[in-house]
């Protein structure tokens, strides 16, 4: 079956620092991939997406790009900011299907 | 335009009593969907709708969970009775079509004592 794993937290980064979150999945055809965040005391926000292998998503000064050959997409930021603090979900959905399967979540504290 | 909203936030009931989360989709939404998370491990698929008809309700854990979806709007999800592994929690989640994008609620935490 579809599956996604990503790296256990919790991260704790300094501000400015370099974050990579990484994450790989395992799928089915060609699935489409997501980063969603959920910020302590809100819901899940989608972050950014990649639909096809070699499509780099970006947003927020996040990027991850669609790794086919490696079957990963990790989340990656150049300086993260104390605001960056949240609990980050790689996530996937398989072009035959319907749902997401999501990875275990990355915690990720910024200290300032 | 509004988010999809969930009632209520936080929930704390005993075990064996009855539990009903509801889930306002955003206006327009045809697929409809509920997760759950459990203890900080992996968010899980528990069902779709599209408009009123449940296209997939294979992550149904068991059947003291049973989800609505009247009219093709608005969607609860029972929990009758609760068991202590029920806490964690519940996701909805909307999309206009299958497969892309889907905007999440802030989610439901329930917890079974």
């Amino acid at each position: 079956g579809n599956s996604v794993t990503q790296m256990e937290g919790p991260v704790t980064l300094s501000e400015e620092a370099f974050l990579t979150i990484n994450c790989t999945y395992t799928a089915t055809g060609y699935p489409s991939l997501f980063w969603y965040v959920q910020y302590p005391g809100e819901g899940l926000q989608l972050l950014l997406k990649a639909t096809k292998a070699d499509d780099k998503g970006s947003n927020k000064g996040f990027e991850a790009t669609y790794r086919k050959e490696t079957t990963s997409f990790h989340l990656e930021k150049g300086s993260v900011q104390v605001s960056d603090s949240a609990v980050y979900f790689c996530a996937l959905v398989a072009n035959y299907g319907q749902n997401f399967v999501f990875g275990p979540g990355t915690r990720l504290s910024v200290l300032p | 335009e509004a988010g999809v909203t969930q009632f209520p936030s936080h929930s704390v009931i005993e075990k064996g009593q009855t539990v009903t989360l509801r889930c306002d989709p955003i206006s327009g939404h045809d697929n409809l969907y509920w997760y759950r998370r459990v203890m900080g491990k992996e968010i899980k698929f528990l069902l779709h709708f599209v408009k009123e008809s449940k296209q997939d309700e294979s992550g149904m854990p068991n059947n003291r969970f049973l989800a609505e979806r009247t009219g093709g709007t608005y969607s609860t999800l029972k929990v009758q009775p609760a068991e202590l592994e029920d806490s964690g929690v519940y996701f909805c989640a909307s999309s206009l079509k299958m497969n892309t994008e889907a905007f999440f609620g802030q989610g439901t935490r329930l917890t079974v004592v």
